[in-house]
């Protein structure tokens, strides 16, 4: 039982490159959510899942899509990179909302 | 308008004292409050969480957090600070209504713990 995995760990990217992370939860979680820490700023939710297929909004969408094709993964992607998208990327999945939430180890990625 | 503020960005407290951390909240609706743990280059593990049952909530590894509702707080306290408690400590906030589902993470707080 893994929980929560994240790939990559470490990522540089030069502005205007596109990427794609990937989270994956082996807990059979309907909730999927993508956050960004930034120092100071504590965590702040990009993109969330509720359920296979299905997307939203959260308080900072602008500049990333996503996508769960399949219940067990949820892809953040960057579709041309920015400096001001340098950060470490969460993800986190749930049972439901307002339910416990079980993040992944993260990935830090620079854009230079 | 929901909203969290974690009052202090810093605390340092000797090994062996005890550990408050202030947190309070606004929110439309009765909230879920939840405190989460983040040691360094780690991801984030769940403390405690308030629900609407007891307003006194007790966590994992000797934390435990009182519901305020008329003081609209949600403050974490832990009688005997250790030194693997360095880290840092986040406030949340979520709410679902209507069409509105919310989830709002304080800015966090830095603990540091002193032999």
């Amino acid at each position: 039982n893994a929980g929560v995995t994240q790939t990559p760990k470490f990522r540089v990217l030069k502005t205007g490159q596109s990427m794609t992370l990937l989270c994956a939860q082996d807990m059979n979680h309907e909730y999927m959510y993508w956050y960004r820490q930034d120092p100071g700023m504590g965590l702040r939710l990009i993109h969330y899942s509720v359920g296979e297929g299905t997307t939203a909004k959260g308080e900072v969408p602008d500049g990333y899509n996503v996508s769960r094709l399949k219940k067990q993964n949820f892809l953040l992607g960057l579709e041309s990179a920015a400096p001001s998208q340098t950060s470490v990327y969460f993800c986190a999945s749930s049972p439901d909302w307002g339910n416990e939430q079980f993040f992944g180890p993260g990935t830090r990625l620079t854009v230079l | 308008a929901q909203s969290v503020t974690q009052l202090d960005s810093h605390v340092s407290v000797s090994e062996g004292t005890p550990v408050l951390l202030r947190c309070n909240y606004s929110s439309s609706y009765s909230p879920s409050l939840f405190w989460y743990v983040q040691h360094p280059n780690k991801g984030l593990q769940l403390l405690l969480k308030y629900t609407s049952a007891a307003t006194l909530v007790k966590g994992i590894n000797g934390f435990e957090a009182e519901f305020k509702k008329s003081e609209t707080s949600f403050h974490l306290t832990k009688p005997s600070a250790h030194m693997s408690d360095a880290a840092e400590y986040f406030c949340v906030v979520s709410e679902s209504a209507s069409n509105t589902d919310k989830l709002i993470f304080g800015t966090g707080t830095r603990l540091q713990v002193f032999p």
